[in-house]
């Protein structure tokens, strides 16, 4: 089973601040997704195939990395992006998520 | 739009059984992959299983193989997950979602909670 782990699990920013999150497989991989979920609503998708943006995601939100090292960048953090936001993996069964990464406002 | 609405969650007894069921509009059912991802309270995702087209293919992850079965019905655009010998430890939410053309978990419904309690 391919182990993803996120890092940090908690970042407090403010509105307008730009961020970095951190996702690493256990093994090389190139299927790699992100998703975005909001208190009580379900998760969706933002990023697919590592950097590829999902329908309606707006351009702020970009995915980069390659073999074991993933990252997800948010420019100019709005209020509705304070979130939890999880990396998957679909390059092999089973298709594990990474622990989230919280985004608290500052 | 794609809409994927899940229904058949509630509170069952360890030991018991339950059936979940999602009913898919807004795509053409039969040319998706499906899977079920939950979630436990206050906790993150697990993908449990999918399903190919024309229920051709399925797989299960290690800790509900045996105990779930999760099937379709194309002519009712519909995707179940049947689950037996449920213990508490599955008391989660549960979502039905639709696999893309690469596998990527490209739409989620609002799920349906599943609590198993005594």
């Amino acid at each position: 089973e391919i182990v993803m782990t996120q890092s940090p699990a908690t970042l407090s920013v403010s509105p307008g601040d730009g961020v970095t999150l951190s996702c690493r497989a256990s093994q090389r991989i190139t299927n790699l997704a992100w998703f975005q979920q909001r208190p009580g609503q379900a998760p969706r998708l933002l990023i697919s195939d590592a950097s590829t943006r999902a329908t309606g995601i707006p351009d702020r939100f970009s995915g980069s990395g390659s073999g074991t090292d993933f990252t997800l960048n948010i420019g100019t953090l709005q209020s509705e992006d304070f979130a939890v936001y999880y990396c998957q993996q679909y390059e092999g069964w089973p298709f594990t998520f990474g622990p989230g990464t919280k985004l608290d406002i500052k | 739009q794609v809409r994927l609405v899940e229904s058949g969650g509630g509170l069952v007894k360890p030991g018991g059984s339950l059936r979940l069921s999602c009913a898919a509009t807004g795509f053409i059912f039969r040319d998706f992959y499906m899977s079920w991802v939950r979630q436990a309270p206050g906790k993150g995702l697990e993908i449990l299983a999918y399903i190919s087209t024309s229920g051709t293919y399925t797989e299960y992850i290690a800790s509900v193989e045996g105990r779930f079965t999760i099937s379709r019905r194309d002519d009712e655009k519909s995707l179940l997950l049947e689950m037996n010998s449920l213990r508490v430890e599955d008391t989660a939410l549960y979502y039905c979602t639709r696999l893309g053309a690469a596998w990527e978990i490209d739409n989620w419904g609002q799920g349906v909670l599943v609590t198993v309690s005594s």
